[in-house]
């Protein structure tokens, strides 16, 4: 059964960069696109972005201009980079992958999510 | 962006009793061609990541109890726990997935113990 793992620094500096990536185990990689999500505190879900295997990438509008997502399929990993953060990028990330190959499609797995605090 | 509003906010029910969560969509979500609902329903407890009860609607994931349904078509959908159980308390989300960019989500419903 596939699994999603996570990882990244938990606290960065306001106007720095987030990092996060996400390593996929037990399942295929190609012929999905890989997504990241955020939740901020005792708040819902908002769609980040996605990748495909061969780097293909989708931004949730509202943040295309400070995200980036990268792939490397040669380890089955694909990250988030989020630029010139404020207090309001304080959230939990998640990665998650459709149910089914493809777009257009609901979500499982999910990975086990990263708080991610942007404090000075 | 297809806007999601779930309504209530938050509802508490008595064990064994029936809890009703709706999910309103601005636009529908409905695809004629293939005359499905891109709409999900998900539920999450605290520190864990959304778990995925149903999807097209009204097909239940494999696993999920019974109990659980979806329900609803065009721009108006419903999620209903046909008799309360502790573990289902949690916080309920609708997803549509008609539009993906962005997909969305309703802002969640908290369900309790009455």
């Amino acid at each position: 059964q596939v699994q999603l793992q996570q990882w990244g620094a938990g606290l960065v500096k306001p106007s720095e960069t987030l990092s996060l990536t996400c390593a996929v185990y037990d399942g295929p990689f190609s012929g999905y696109y890989w997504n990241w999500f955020r939740q901020p505190p005792g708040k819902g879900l908002e769609w980040i972005g996605e990748i495909n295997h061969s780097g293909t990438t989708n931004y949730n509008p509202s943040l295309k201009s400070r995200v980036t997502i990268s792939v490397d399929a040669s380890k089955n990993q694909f990250s988030l980079r989020l630029t010139s953060v404020t207090a309001a990028d304080t959230a939990v990330y998640y990665c998650a992958r459709p149910a089914v190959a493809g777009r257009g499609r609901w979500f499982d797995p999910w990975g086990q999510g990263t708080l991610v605090t942007v404090s000075s | 962006d297809i806007v999601m509003t779930q309504s209530p906010d938050s509802l508490a029910v008595s064990l064994g009793e029936r809890a009703t969560i709706n999910c309103k969509s601005s636009q529908s979500v409905l695809y004629t061609s293939n005359n499905k609902n891109y709409l999900a329903w998900y539920q999450q407890k605290p520190g864990q990541p959304p778990k995925l009860l149903i999807y097209w609607a009204s097909t239940r994931e494999s696993g999920v109890p019974d109990r659980f349904s979806g329900s609803g078509s065009g721009t108006d959908f419903t999620l209903t726990i046909s008799s309360l159980q502790a573990e289902d308390v949690a916080v309920y989300y609708c997803q549509q997935y008609y539009s993906t960019l962005p997909y969305t989500f309703g802002q969640g419903t908290k369900l309790e113990i009455k």
